[in-house]
């Protein structure tokens, strides 16, 4: 089951603050935030596990609402590498399923 | 930091051919996928491979597809009869337990 990401993108200055949320209809083990620039391969920011547990980066926050099955990935004070396509994959079920990704959301900063 | 290596980074084939996409994923990973983006749209996963077989696989690898782990290193994709809808972006992937995926650079592939 595909989660569902919004907005579908997003347009912002330098310094400004942006969120992209991801939901699903089915109950999550976890969910997972990644980044791809044009060209590359989708790079690992954040999960969130069921239960409460965060493991990423430290200049990426995000939240998991269990009840409501959806997780919301916080950019701030936007920079101009910030810049790329930022899925959400949900892990189902156990640990070891494999991430459904979303359609992605595209972040633009500009100066 | 420790990588996934993919080969070749870019394979144009005959429709109708068959071609072998090769992995080397982080070595202490457990678990292994292969994933492919039509250019531009989401990322789709194909199938997923644990302790030598496979654990998970998607409507989209059918028979035309194949994973083997020919040696304690390679992760391989076989397309066989390959056609023009094929043609995307494929991206091996590794990860352990709870944790995130580390994808490798991609082969993109053309069906001509």
């Amino acid at each position: 089951q595909q989660p569902v990401q919004s907005p579908q993108a997003v347009i912002l200055r330098e310094g400004e603050d942006a969120v992209i949320n991801c939901s699903s209809s089915k109950a999550l083990y976890s969910v997972h935030w990644y980044r791809q620039k044009h060209g590359e391969a989708p790079v690992f920011l954040m999960i969130l596990l069921k239960g409460g547990e965060q493991k990423g980066h430290e200049k990426i926050s995000a939240s998991f609402n269990e009840k409501k099955q959806q997780s919301s990935l916080y950019l701030t004070a936007s920079q101009l590498s910030y810049s790329g396509t930022y899925f959400c994959g949900t892990e189902m079920d156990q640990a070891g399923t494999a991430l459904i990704f979303g359609k992605g959301t595209t972040l633009s900063v500009s100066s | 930091e420790p990588e996934v290596t993919q080969t070749p980074s870019h394979q144009v084939t005959q429709m109708g051919q068959e071609v072998i996409l090769r992995c080397v994923p982080i070595s202490n990973h457990l678990y292994f996928y292969w994933y492919r983006q039509i250019l531009g749209q989401k990322v789709e996963f194909l199938v997923s491979f644990y302790n030598n077989e496979i654990s998970e696989k998607s409507e989209i690898f059918d028979d035309q597809f194949s994973v083997e782990r020919p040696d304690g290193s390679n992760f391989t994709l076989k397309i066989r009869s390959t056609k023009l809808e094929d043609s995307a972006m494929y991206f091996c992937a590794s990860s352990s337990t709870s944790y995130g995926y580390t994808f490798g650079s991609g082969t993109r592939l053309t069906v001509v």
